[in-house]
């Protein structure tokens, strides 16, 4: 059975870093039969994708974040991990990794419990 | 983006009840749509796939319908567990874009 767990800090200052990593066990990001991916939701608020990555290393990104997103996997501790420069308070969120299908219209199965990150001085 | 307007933003039903929520995508997105269910303090749940398609494991009183623009997500009769936010989520173009969210309350 599949498993993905979110860590990193819960409290990030305005205009400072976000980083999140997420651990995979019960599968491989390495698989090319998925995407791996980072959905964000704002407390009381709804879902929005943040990006994805491709085991060949190949990213999509929200262009409403483009310019400020990084998603990374490390094939060798099986983890992927998100970067988000220049957070505001607007991005407090839950932030979810997320195993995607590539075919079977694109299907989410399994997320993660999601970590919260609040993002204030 | 394609936009996803989910309506109701929320409805109140008892045990039993026949609950139905739309979903409209503003282009024609094939059958690319999927259902989630969140409760509180809990990650999404996939429960249709593909407009129609029941996920493995999950009760046959959920189901999903549609193609194109149009679709629809019905609980034929609701159960206590089933009180919870539901989302539409295309899958057709990047990024996969969600409704706003539907949350089934008990009245």
């Amino acid at each position: 059975q599949l498993q993905l767990q979110e860590s990193g800090p819960g409290l990030v200052k305005p205009s400072e870093t976000l980083s999140l990593t997420c651990s995979v066990s019960g599968g491989s990001v390495s698989s090319s039969s998925y995407y791996w991916g980072w959905i964000r939701q704002p407390p009381g608020k709804g879902l929005e994708w943040i990006g994805n990555i491709y085991y060949n290393g190949k990213t999509y990104y929200n262009p409403s974040l483009n310019s400020r997103v990084t998603i990374s996997a490390d094939t060798s501790k099986n983890q992927f991990s998100l970067i988000l420069t220049s957070v505001t308070a607007a991005e407090t969120a839950f932030y979810f990794c997320v195993r995607k299908q590539v075919t079977i219209f694109g299907l989410i199965d399994y997320w993660g419990q999601g970590i919260l990150v609040t993002v204030s001085s | 983006d394609i936009q996803m307007t989910q309506s109701p933003s929320s409805l109140s039903a008892s045990v039993g009840d026949r609950v139905t929520i739309t979903c409209r995508a503003s282009q024609t997105i094939s059958r690319y749509l999927n259902w989630y269910q969140q409760k509180p303090g809990k990650a999404p749940k996939l429960l249709i796939y593909g407009a129609s398609s029941l996920q493995s494991g999950v009760p046959s009183r959920f189901s999903g319908g549609g193609s194109g623009t149009d679709f629809n997500f019905t609980i034929s009769s609701l159960q206590p567990e089933d009180f919870a936010s539901y989302y539409c989520q295309q899958s057709y173009s990047n990024p996969g874009t969600f409704g706003q969210g539907t949350k089934v309350e008990t009245k």
